[in-house]
């Protein structure tokens, strides 16, 4: 069964050090996503993804973070300049199509711990 | 803002007793609902889904019935396993938008 992959599945960094964070969604998918979930918290949305432009990003998603399809099959989430808050697991999915109803498949997350 | 609420865990059971899982959210559409699973150590896995009211999905023994009226989507299971162990996310989507999570709820299974 075709699944999203994430490496690396853990990143330990400085503060104010970049980060990029890679996933490989699933082949025949159209659009992507990712999300992160603070320790003990809720899962919450970064960032959707399609033709090569963001459709759609939260508040967390600030200047900090872009998203990049530099291929056919990678979907890569970076943070410039980490900041201790940002330790927390980072979830990529992707769907087939957009609009209620559809599912959106996730990788099994990188985890990441600011220092 | 849509937002999706679970009952608090943990929650801790002996193995075959019967689970349920409140889940209740706030939209102002019509949202589609899903139960997401996330076992030790592992990504999020779709357990189940509902796209309009009445609907009931199912999976593995688990179910949960989209209730429009009381704006509800409980997940139940008849006879709860160890395997089961894991921590249970309600979330909603609306057309065209990302996925509204609940905060989770951790079960417990005791042999």
């Amino acid at each position: 069964e075709p699944e999203v992959t994430q490496t690396p599945s853990h990143q330990v960094t400085q503060m104010g050090q970049e980060v990029i964070l890679r996933c490989v969604p699933i082949s025949n998918h159209l659009y992507f996503y990712w999300y992160r979930q603070i320790l003990g918290q809720k899962v919450e949305f970064l960032v959707s993804f399609y033709n090569n432009e963001i459709s759609e990003k939260s508040e967390i998603f600030d200047d900090q973070f872009s998203v990049e399809r530099p291929d056919g099959s990678n979907f890569t989430l970076k943070i410039r300049s980490t900041k201790l808050e940002d330790s927390a697991m980072y979830f990529c999915a992707s769907s087939g199509a957009w609009g209620a109803g559809e599912t959106q498949y996730f990788g099994p997350g990188t985890r990441l711990l600011v220092l | 803002g849509d937002s999706v609420t679970q009952m608090e865990g943990p929650v801790t059971l002996s193995e075959e007793a019967f689970l349920t899982i409140n889940c209740t959210y706030t939209a102002t559409g019509y949202p589609s609902l899903f139960w997401y699973v996330q076992y030790p150590g592992e990504g999020l896995q779709l357990l189940l889904k509902a796209t309009k009211a009445d609907d009931k999905g199912s999976n593995k023994g688990f179910e949960a019935t989209y209730r429009k009226e009381t704006t509800s989507f409980h997940l139940e299971k008849g006879s709860v396993q160890v395997s089961d162990s894991a921590v249970y996310f309600c979330a909603l989507t609306q057309a065209g938008q990302n996925f509204v999570f609940g905060p989770g709820t951790r079960l417990s299974v005791l042999p």
